[in-house]
């Protein structure tokens, strides 16, 4: 089992390009989450899918878009990204067993708006 | 939304001694708490949760206690070693699968 795990592992990006963050889980978790983690901030949660087909915005979602593709994957796009978007990028996901419970998260994605 | 407040934000400890966390969290419906370690450069990990039903749980060196009439709650680790030195996150969920953070404490444990 791989866990969840994200593609690129580091970005660097123009002012006004665009980009899309890939995630994937191979647990059969139900719920995937895209957090965004910046210093002295913690982890912000951007947009979430509770299940396949369904998407929610989270705390910070302006200038970001999100795709559930399938059960397995979760990916998020920015249109046109602003240097206020550097920031390294955490996928999560759960089962929705008995409520609330573990977040898995992948490895990160480093981005850099220049 | 739900506010989660961390403190403090820096703790450094002797080898050996214990180092406690404190959140605080703004709406009384949430329900479920865990608490999420990172080391340097690497995600996120839950280390231990609690929820809204039991006063306090341990885990060998790590205990988390939670006062919901004062909405606040508590990571305890003791007899710390040089690998407890990481970022601690207390996170907080009304049991809608969505966890509002902590800003979160970096814990230093000096040998």
């Amino acid at each position: 089992n791989a866990g969840v795990t994200q593609t690129p592992k580091f970005q660097v990006l123009k002012t006004g390009q665009s980009m899309t963050l890939q995630c994937a889980q191979d647990m059969n978790h139900n719920s995937m989450y895209w957090y965004r983690q910046d210093p002295g901030m913690g982890l912000r949660l951007i947009y979430y899918s509770a299940s396949e087909g369904t998407t929610d915005k989270g705390e910070v979602p302006n200038g970001y878009n999100v795709s559930r593709l399938n059960k397995r994957e979760f990916s998020l796009r920015l249109e046109s990204a602003a240097p206020s978007q550097t920031s390294v990028y955490f996928c999560a996901s759960s089962s929705r067993l008995a409520g609330p419970n573990e977040q898995f998260f992948g490895p990160g994605t480093r981005l850099t708006v220049l | 939304g739900e506010n989660v407040e961390q403190h403090p934000s820096t703790l450094s400890v002797q080898e050996g001694d214990s180092a406690v966390i404190k959140c605080t969290y703004s709406d009384s419906a949430s329900n479920y708490f865990p608490w999420y370690k990172q080391e340097l450069g690497k995600r996120p990990q839950l280390i231990i949760d609690i929820r809204s039903n039991v006063g306090e749980k341990k885990d060998q060196r790590i205990a988390v206690t939670l006062n919901k009439t004062a909405k606040h709650f508590s990571l305890h680790i003791t007899e710390t070693q040089p690998e407890d030195s990481a970022v601690y996150f207390c996170a907080a969920s009304k049991g809608d699968y969505k966890l509002s953070f902590g800003a979160g404490t970096t814990v230093t444990v000096r040998a």
